[in-house]
This record gives structure tokens, sequence and C-alpha cells, in this order.
């Protein structure tokens, strides 16, 4: 089962910030918080992951709190061609089995004109 | 390649037929994932692939299914004697194994398969 826990759906107006949340109150330490998503018909694209301190790239930035048991996925200027499923999920950062990703729902996010 | 490759990307066949998907890995990735992701539903895992190291096999649903790696790059899922059930999109992944932030899993666009 997934370790997460994620709304089913957001709306967000173009041009604006889309923060979107993610709950993992049994995190391991060794776990990392990894994000995706899925634009229709299309296969799972990585965004960004972090283990405690937030991170930024070119696509998103990731703020996980101190207790790392929740996160913020933010896309800080949302276009039409982000609506897709966003995956939080957790995961050991190493190979093996154990690093298999267990996909939960997600949440769909809808970004309107 | 540049990202992971998956062939055929549809594949219609009739029920009770084998079919073969293949899976070419982003070069130099050691490790190779299965998913199957049927309409509206999540990710299902079926099996995993790292190196020489036998196969993690726990997620594939029946005896109907099955995986081999050659030469630890090319990867084919086969199917025997579909059943519709087994419509779905077949998604192969790869990472490096090991490494601070470097085992990142990659998708590639998945084989659309539909048994009719």
């Amino acid at each position: 089962d997934a370790k997460t826990t994620q709304p089913p759906s957001m709306d967000c107006a173009e041009g604006r910030a889309a923060n979107l949340p993610c709950n993992h109150s049994t995190i391991s330490g060794n776990e990392y918080v990894y994000w995706y998503r899925q634009i229709h018909s299309q296969g799972p694209q990585y965004i960004i992951h972090g283990l405690k301190n937030n991170e930024t790239n070119e696509m998103a930035s990731l703020i996980i709190t101190e207790d790392r048991k929740s996160s913020t996925l933010i896309l800080p200027h949302a276009t039409l061609r982000d609506t897709a499923v966003y995956y939080c999920i957790v995961r050991v950062n190493y190979g093996g089995s154990q690093g298999n990703l267990i996909f939960g729902k997600g949440t769909k996010l809808s970004v309107k004109p | 390649g540049a990202g992971v490759s998956q062939s055929p990307s549809n594949k219609v066949t009739e029920k009770g037929k084998d079919v073969e998907l293949r899976c070419d890995p982003i070069s130099g990735h050691t490790a190779l994932y299965w998913y199957r992701q049927s309409l509206g539903q999540g990710l299902e895992f079926l099996i995993y692939f790292q190196g020489n190291s036998a196969p993690d096999k726990s997620g594939l649903p029946s005896d109907r299914f099955s995986a081999e790696r050659t030469g630890g790059s090319v990867s084919t899922l086969t199917i025997q004697r579909t059943q519709q059930e087994d419509s779905a999109v077949y998604l192969c992944a790869s990472s490096l194994v090991r490494g601070v932030g470097g085992n990142t899993i990659y998708f590639g666009e998945g084989s659309w398969l539909t048994v009719v």
C-alpha cells in the first residue's frame, strides 16, 4: 500500500503557483520523497525528490517539513500543460525491489485558463 | 538511447494469443522495472531486474506472465494466452542501482495492449 495521502483533485489558475500537499507520517529515516506526474496517455514523468532539505529544479520546488511527515510540491507558474495526475511517493533511494515505486491514487491537478 | 524505449506502442491481439512487449532501458541503467496500468487505475508493479541477480517476480499476476532480460539490457515481457483483463498499458522503467540521489526511476511511454 502507498504510504502517502494526497487530495484527490485540485484546481489552479494558469500563471499562478500550484501547491500540492502530501502527507507521509510513517516515513522512515532512509526514505526519500519523490514526485512524479502522469499526463494523460503518457508514462509517468519524474519531477523532483528530496530527503529532508528543500529542493528546487527547473520544474518545481519541494518543501519538506522539519519532521518529514509532510511535503508540498510547488509549480511556481502553472501552465495548461501542467494538467496531470501528480504522485507523491516515499521510497528508499537504493536499488533492489525495496526501491520499487508504490503508486497511490495521486492528485489530479487541473490548470484552468 | 536518451530515454526508456518501448515497443510496440500499441498492440491489439485476439484473446488466447501470446504477445511480447519489448523494453530498451536507458544506456548504463542496470535496474529495470515493469509496471501495468489498467484504464483509470493506478500503476501496479510486475517484475524487477537488477544485473545478474534473480528477478523479483512478486508482482506478476499469474503464470501466464513472464519476463526476461538478455545481456543485462533489453527486456521482453511475454503474456501467454491473453485474456481481456490483460488489456492495459504496460510501462517499463529503469534506473541506476546505487548512488546518493542517483537512483531515480525513469519511465518509458508504455505499450498499450488491447485484447479483443
